[in-house]
């Protein structure tokens, strides 16, 4: 069964950059059959994609966000990670990792952590 | 980007109703659609995919259909484990997209 962990500080100023991080068990970032994705929930508001990692293929990105954006793996650790650069109050929420299974449909995710960006 | 529009956002309903939640893309997105659930303080969890194709271990009073670009999930006789909030998300095309939520409340 495939798990996933995520971590980072819970707390962001804004203008500064959101780093997290996804371990993941059961199952290996370098599969190249699987997409790794961040996905992001504003409180009380609807799932936002943010991009994904696929093993071979390199990173996609949501374009309003690929200014700010970077998705890094790093198969040593069997982890993906997510920086977001310059937030703001309007990043503020609960990030999930989440690995799919049929091309795009998230079938497993992490527990979420909120992330509040304020001074 | 894909706009996907769910309609009701609220659905008051009682236990063993018919329940039908309807998402709408605002292009083809051919069969690629996927159905989520989630509850308070949890991770979404996949209902369907492929828009009628129930993932392993789902009830199968959940249902999935697809006409043209309208979508509809269906619980036939909800069940108290059902009240959350439901998703739709289309993978047709980047950026992948949701629908904004389908909440399902106690009447």
């Amino acid at each position: 069964q495939v798990q996933l962990q995520e971590s980072g500080p819970g707390l962001v100023k804004p203008s500064e950059t959101l780093s997290l991080t996804c371990v993941v068990s059961g199952g290996s970032v370098s599969s190249s059959n699987y997409y790794w994705s961040w996905i992001r929930q504003p409180p009380g508001k609807g799932l936002e994609w943010i991009g994904y990692f696929y093993y071979n293929a390199g990173t996609n990105y949501k374009p309003s966000l690929k200014n700010r954006v970077t998705i890094s793996v790093d198969t040593s650790k069997n982890q993906f990670s997510l920086k977001l650069t310059s937030v703001t109050a309007a990043d503020t929420a609960v990030y999930y990792c989440a690995r799919d299974q049929d091309g795009g449909v998230q079938v497993y995710w992490g527990q979420g952590i909120l992330v509040t960006v304020s001074s | 980007d894909i706009q996907m529009t769910q309609s009701p956002s609220t659905l008051s309903v009682s236990i063993g109703d018919r329940v039908t939640i309807t998402c709408r893309a605002s292009q083809s997105i051919g069969m690629w659609l996927a159905w989520y659930q989630q509850k308070p303080g949890k991770a979404p969890n996949l209902l369907i995919y492929k828009a009628s194709t129930l993932q392993s271990g789902v009830p199968s009073r959940f249902s999935g259909s697809a006409s043209g670009t309208e979508f509809t999930l269906t619980i036939s006789g909800l069940q108290p484990d059902d009240f959350a909030t439901y998703y739709c998300q289309q993978y047709n095309r980047y950026p992948w997209t949701f629908g904004q939520g389908t909440k399902v409340e106690v009447k």
